[in-house]
């Protein structure tokens, strides 16, 4: 099974700076078929990027998804007050599909 | 606009079994592939299966001995049956569609464990 580690565990930012958040695979992860959610309290999750690096419908091109192999990351250009949330990453290549531990992205 | 929502009992008695339905409305199942995903309380998320509206299924490994998905898809309805459950099973259970990226999911449901 895949372990997907991601870091760092918590992100304080202000609005306005831009977030890299890591996402890390125990083993290659095939065709790149990562994705990446966020979840708020309270709410559905929602998809971000599949595939790594292809947004999902309505996601605004400040999100942006690179990386393959076994190292991905997720970067949000400049924060808003509505990305401020826990981001989980997703791998989908090789089953059982597995999820990382979340990323809380917190206002500083 | 595509919504899920779970629905079942919120506790299940240790041994017994959990299930619970999806439903989905706004949209039609036929072409699509569902999933149920849950996370344990102060845990990642663990995958437990998939069907496609046909039927065809897939489980986590780790649960497939417990586990049965299926559809109906003329109520637009998929459900997941999980046997001898134990504290280990207490969880927010979600459903969602897709079979490797999820593009919808439900809200989430809590199911307890009482032992």
């Amino acid at each position: 099974e895949i372990v997907l580690t991601q870091s760092p565990g918590i992100l304080s930012l202000s609005p306005g700076e831009r977030a890299t958040l890591s996402c890390r695979s125990s083993q290659s992860i095939t065709s790149s078929r990562l994705a990446w959610y966020r979840h708020k309290p309270g709410q559905a999750p929602r998809i971000f990027l599949y595939d790594a690096s292809k947004r999902a419908t309505g996601v605004p091109d400040r999100f942006s998804g690179s990386g393959s192999g076994t190292d991905f990351t997720l970067t949000i250009s400049r924060l808003e007050p509505e990305d401020f949330a826990v981001y989980f990453c997703h791998q989908y290549g090789s089953s059982p599909y597995t999820f990382g531990q979340g990323t809380k992205l917190e206002i500083k | 606009q595509v919504q899920l929502q779970e629905s079942g009992p919120g506790l299940v008695k240790s041994s017994e079994t959990l299930s619970l339905t999806c439903t989905v409305s706004g949209g039609s199942m036929s072409g699509f592939y569902w999933s149920w995903v849950r996370q344990p309380p102060g845990k990642g998320l663990e995958w437990i299966a998939y069907i496609y509206y046909d039927g065809t299924t897939s489980y986590n490994p780790s649960l497939k001995s417990r586990v049965t998905i299926s559809v109906d898809t003329s109520r637009n309805q998929f459900s997941l049956k999980l046997t001898s459950v134990t504290d280990a099973d207490t969880a927010v259970y979600y459903c969602t569609r897709g079979g490797w990226s999820y593009d919808y999911w439900g809200q989430g449901t809590l199911v307890t464990v009482s032992s």
